[in-house]
């Protein structure tokens, strides 16, 4: 499989469930993104890793915990999210030395918390 | 610091007419790439085109067209004879040289939203 794969594509969840978002690629990168989407509003980084470290960390609330384990893999663990939390989650990868190349991103997890 | 601005919000055409999007950038860095990016309602955002700073040829691309101007700090797009598959979100992205070796992260506009209909 080659480009930028998210899984789920839809996930529900409650306010009390933890679930796992996963994002893969087999590009070479060796730098991954998570970026939130919510209705009506820009873009927002959340994580940055490169080399499989965090170098960035948005004030994102703890209840959203990224995990790289390897170049090729990025999660995104959820627990006891908010309903404003329901956004599409979108993941990239680039070159870290050369994000001038551009990301490349997935098809994003849309989330709905209720 | 950076900044992308896309100051329309929508814009609704009906199929066949063109449309141009605007975005306006902010940097002092001398060495950058500009980016244009399709957010279809998959979701998925589709690279469509980079320029670096030191080349100011307009690109043309099908029914694709980008008119660069670094006087006026400005990267704008435009589809001509729009079709329906054109609706999405279309954003512009900014990426600085930081030192020799590193380029900062992307840094995207707001987004405009084009709605193409029948």
């Amino acid at each position: 499989e080659t480009g930028v794969t998210q899984t789920p594509r839809h996930l529900v969840m409650g306010m009390t469930n933890k679930k796992s978002l996963k994002c893969e690629q087999h590009l070479g990168h060796n730098a991954m993104y998570w970026y939130k989407q919510s209705a009506k509003k820009p873009l927002e980084l959340m994580f940055v890793y490169s080399l499989e470290e965090r170098v960035e960390n948005n004030s994102v609330p703890s209840r959203f915990s990224p995990e790289c384990p390897n170049s090729s893999h990025l999660f995104l663990h959820l627990h006891t999210l908010q309903p404003e939390d329901s956004a599409l989650y979108l993941c990239a990868s680039s070159s870290w030395t050369a994000p001038n190349y551009g990301y490349t991103f997935g098809s994003g997890t849309r989330l709905t918390v209720v | 610091a950076q900044k992308v601005t896309q100051a329309q919000t929508e814009i609704s055409v009906v199929e066949k007419e063109d449309v141009t999007l605007d975005c306006v950038y902010e940097t002092r860095d001398t060495t950058y790439y500009l980016f244009w990016y399709k957010q279809p309602p998959s979701g998925e955002l589709v690279f469509l085109i980079r320029r670096n700073s030191f080349d100011e040829q307009n690109e043309i691309s099908g029914r694709y067209s980008w008119n660069f101007q670094k006087s006026t700090s400005s990267f704008n797009f435009t589809i001509t004879a729009s079709q329906v598959v054109d609706s999405a979100v279309y954003f512009c992205a900014l990426s600085v040289r930081e030192t020799t070796d590193s380029w900062g992260k992307l840094q995207f506009g707001a987004g405009t939203q084009v709605v193409v209909t029948p």
